[in-house]
């Protein structure tokens, strides 16, 4: 597609509960990256992908998340046993490779509400 | 304004004014800043990037300035329109040439553009 796309824009969820968001990148790109933006603050990494595998996961709170890339396209971020402290809008940015720039092109976010 | 809490740093400013927005920066090693703009409800968007070999780098009505010695980035816009208005943050990395090194956003300045 022509931006970074991402589903559900909007999740409503219970505590306790599983979710999964879903990040379809620029095509092409091989790096993608998973940040969460809480109100009012900036983006906090969580994950990065260059093709498949997790090149660096650093920014994962917890092991309730999750990140996976199985075909070095679309992206899945899992969260197991939904907190409120969850509640944030999660953001996925793409980026070609051999540029040498680390300029991410974001997409829109999934906003989370966990109640 | 002062940062507390949740509330953004805002700057207010009349249209076709200049605007500067400014960032402190903790990481001496960083080598490479980028401004973003976000628009409620929408992803980061890229302004403006400079490297830590330049001081200062323009772009159409954007200015970055670099301050290597005091750790400070701003951002500077001519003749300020409506449109202008939106939250920047700025992000920094440790290398340019890195293939996997992740953006560290500061917080951000909130805009306000009176017509």
């Amino acid at each position: 597609g022509a931006g970074v796309s991402q589903t559900p824009s909007n999740k409503v969820t219970e505590k306790g509960k599983y979710v999964e968001l879903r990040c379809d990148p620029i095509s092409g790109h091989t790096a993608l990256y998973w940040y969460r933006q809480s109100l009012g603050q900036g983006p906090e990494f969580l994950i990065y992908f260059q093709g498949t595998g997790a090149a660096d996961d650093s920014g994962l709170p917890n092991d309730r998340f999750f990140a996976v890339r199985p075909e070095g396209s679309v992206s899945t971020l899992k969260i197991q046993r939904t907190e409120r402290g969850d509640s944030a809008v999660y953001l996925c940015a793409s980026r070609p490779t051999g540029t040498g720039a680390n300029v991410l092109t974001f997409g829109a976010g999934s906003r989370l509400t966990v109640l | 304004g002062e940062n507390v809490g949740l509330h953004l740093p805002t700057l207010s400013v009349q249209e076709g004014d200049n605007s500067i927005i400014n960032c402190a920066y903790s990481n001496s090693a960083s080598d490479y800043f980028i401004w973003y703009k976000q628009e409620s409800g929408k992803g980061p968007q890229f302004i403006i990037d400079i490297r830590s070999n330049m001081d200062k780098r323009q772009g159409q009505r954007v200015t970055v300035l670099l301050n290597k010695t005091v750790k400070h980035l701003s951002l500077q816009i001519a003749a300020t329109q409506p449109g202008d208005s939106a939250v920047y943050f700025c992000a920094e990395t440790p290398s340019f040439y890195s293939q996997g090194g992740k953006l560290i956003f500061g917080q951000g300045t909130e805009l306000s553009v009176k017509p």
